[in-house]
């Protein structure tokens, strides 16, 4: 079952926002928001993740609505070397949960010149 | 730091042929996975381990076996190599506790069986 659902792809010019959306509308109150991507076929690398409270790190911003059904992550000033495959992953908290991560097909983001 | 290392990167086996894929880390992480990619599906889960000794499958095993003998190393053995396992593989590893559990994946392994 796929707990997330994001766009298949979108575009973004360089220098500018790139806000990537995500709805977890079945998110459990323990459940965390996750964001990793994939650069060409490297292997995925993780951004930032956050419960309920907005989270911001040195790659990015993690924006989280108040009834945490849908997120939405922000790289403030993309750049070429951005484009990848954004991943939005939900998480139980606690021990003994790391295998139960969902990846779908995530979000092709494209940074143009 | 090294983080998660697989090798080999590359790989051309012909049908019915076994291999290994090695992943070694260096972070003392508990949790040590496999995954395949292929194109169109997300990353799926072959087989996890909890700690040294302790292994298990994920959602798609067949055809592959691991072992855990030490913290440090979990390696992907195919007994027998066929078509559908032609695939990207990663290997990845974290802590598991109740704290951030992000996954630290290696470069990846592309296998072609012919």
């Amino acid at each position: 079952d796929a707990k997330t659902t994001q766009p298949t792809s979108m575009d973004c010019a360089e220098g500018r926002a790139a806000n990537l959306p995500c709805n977890h509308s079945t998110i459990s109150g323990n459940e965390y928001v996750y964001w990793y991507r994939q650069i060409h076929s490297q292997g995925p690398q993780y951004i930032i993740h956050g419960l309920k409270n907005n989270e911001t790190n040195e790659m990015a911003s993690l924006i989280i609505t108040e009834d945490r059904k849908s997120s939405t992550l922000i790289l403030p000033h993309a750049t070429l070397r951005d484009t990848a495959v954004y991943y939005c992953i939900v998480r139980p908290g606690g021990a003994g949960n790391n295998r139960k991560l969902i990846w779908g097909l995530g979000t092709s983001l494209a940074v143009n010149p | 730091n090294a983080g998660v290392t697989q090798t080999p990167k590359f790989q051309v086996l012909k049908t019915g042929q076994s291999m290994t894929l090695q992943c070694a880390q260096d972070m003392n992480h508990e949790y040590m996975s496999w995954y395949r990619q292929d194109p169109g599906m997300g990353l799926r889960l072959i087989h996890y381990s909890v700690g040294a000794g302790i292994t298990d499958q994920g959602e798609v095993p067949n055809g592959y076996n691991v072992s855990r003998s030490t913290t440090e190393d979990f390696p992907l053995r195919l007994l027998s190599a066929a078509p559908s396992q032609t695939s990207v593989y990663f290997c990845a590893s974290t802590t598991e506790g109740t704290g951030a559990n992000v996954l630290t994946f290696g470069a990846g392994s592309r296998l072609t069986v012919l």
